[in-house]
């Protein structure tokens, strides 16, 4: 069974610093590899999808690295910003799009 | 782009009573999901539906849960008698036929049980 896992649970950095996300999977035999944005009290926004043929995927500000031999990916961001606040989850897929997730980090980015 | 939808955004009920989640998927998607999440806790799976049965479903779907696809476009999740801890945010999702292929989250219901 598939277990994600994310540290750290929470993060506070100062505004224009840039950072770095882990998630580690116990079954390195995924599908994909996903990353997510969640606002308070909202639904998920989908941020980047590393295939598992993939190294890293790349978006703006975010860049997403995916190593399946030793069962970890890292979100890096870029010059982080205020707007950047928000809880980000990782998330295992298979090939049919069923997910587990982790428990995500909460990210402060303060002025 | 193409969007999962979910119907109510908000529902309120009595702790005993039935409810009925209701969620639009994308049109030619194949695969369908319920996920829920109890406030600050994981993004749980509940069931996965394909070719009008469920595929997969995890331990918390017990018998107090069922899914159905009615009509071909809508997909519901029922709530038998509802417990005060089935309050969390009910998440619907879509699969599209095709490789290289992501999951669609619809908005979500906040169900709240008093």
């Amino acid at each position: 069974k598939q277990e994600v896992t994310q540290i750290p649970a929470a993060l506070s950095v100062p505004e224009g610093e840039n950072l770095v996300l882990n998630c580690s999977f116990t079954d390195s035999a995924i599908y994909n590899l996903q990353w997510f944005r969640q606002d308070p009290g909202k639904g998920l926004t989908s941020l980047l999808l590393i295939q598992s043929s993939q190294r890293e995927q790349t978006s703006g500000r975010l860049n997403a690295s995916l190593d399946k031999s030793s069962g970890r990916s890292t979100l890096y961001i870029a010059a982080s910003q205020p707007g950047d606040s928000a809880t980000y989850l990782c998330a295992s897929g298979t090939s049919y799009g069923k997910l587990t997730f982790g428990q995500g980090t909460i990210l402060t980015v303060h002025p | 782009e193409p969007e999962v939808t979910q119907t109510p955004s908000h529902q309120v009920t009595q702790m005993g009573q039935e409810v009925i989640l209701r969620c639009v998927p994308i049109s030619n998607h194949l695969y369908f999901y319920w996920y829920r999440q109890i406030l600050g806790q994981k993004v749980e799976f509940l069931v996965s539906f394909y070719n009008n049965e469920i595929s997969e479903k995890s331990e918390i779907f017990d018998d107090q849960f069922s899914v159905e696809r009615p009509d071909g476009s809508n997909f519901t999740l029922k709530i038998r008698s509802t417990k005060l801890e089935d309050s969390a945010m009910y998440f619907c999702a879509s699969f599209p036929p095709g490789q290289d292929e992501k999951l669609f989250f619809g908005s979500g219901t906040q169900l709240s049980v008093l």
